[in-house]
């Protein structure tokens, strides 16, 4: 296991509603990413916290937000849900030094449906 | 052009077979690249980084092209546990991390 973890594992939400999901990054490391991954489909990066800062960011609007805490642990907070938001959102926390970019390890998910 | 492509399969192959993924990608000041298993409904995990020289881990050997922009994962001796999605993924510098869309591959015993 990555020693990665993520909360709830499963939530069902209504559309217009607000959503947060937690990650606790794995022990050292310093960096977390998230990403939305649609059925089908390969994850999609949404953005990374690098230092409590955002670090980049993907495609997506400013209703999906997020924070990063001193213990590296993360939130994603989604507003006004929408159904396409229906998806399985990975948290990936990794160790970055000067730039250089280390491999992901993964937590185990959150599967998001919106009704 | 997408960031980065792959072949969504599926490739169905016997055990013992030998298979080969590609992966091409747009961005040439990629700085590094790896590749990640997905079983399904389950998080990606990382199979192995790819390095210029190529890199082989037992069954597995990676390959990068930088001139022509891909990546490549041959797997010896297929076993039906090799059964996963097989994801790309292209690190674009800046922490810009895409992935492909994954590669079904099943084994058939």
């Amino acid at each position: 296991e990555t020693g990665v973890t993520q909360s709830p594992t499963h939530l069902i939400k209504t559309r217009g509603q607000q959503v947060t999901l937690r990650c606790s990054s794995q022990s050292g490391h310093n960096t977390v990413s998230w990403y939305q991954q649609a059925l089908g489909q390969g994850p999609q990066f949404i953005f990374q916290y690098y230092r409590e800062e955002e670090n980049g960011r993907g495609n997506f609007p400013p209703r999906f937000s997020g924070l990063q805490f001193p213990n590296y642990s993360s939130e994603l907070n989604v507003n006004a849900l929408e159904l396409d938001d229906s998806a399985l959102y990975l948290c990936a926390s990794s160790y970055a030094d000067r730039g250089t970019y280390n491999e992901q390890f993964f937590g185990p998910g959150t599967r998001l449906t919106v009704l | 052009r997408k960031e980065v492509e792959q072949d969504p399969g599926p490739f169905n192959v016997p055990e013992g077979a030998t298979v080969a993924f590609n992966c091409t990608y747009s961005n040439s000041a990629s700085q590094s690249f790896f590749w990640y298993r997905q079983d399904c409904r389950k998080e990606p995990k990382l199979l192995m980084s790819v390095y210029s020289s190529g890199n082989e881990d037992g069954r597995f050997t990676a390959q990068l092209n930088r001139a022509s922009q891909y990546i490549s994962l041959l797997i010896r001796d297929s076993k039906l546990s090799d059964s996963a999605t097989y994801l790309c993924v292209v690190n674009g510098g800046y922490q810009k991390v895409t992935f492909g869309t994954g590669t079904k591959l099943q084994v058939i015993p």
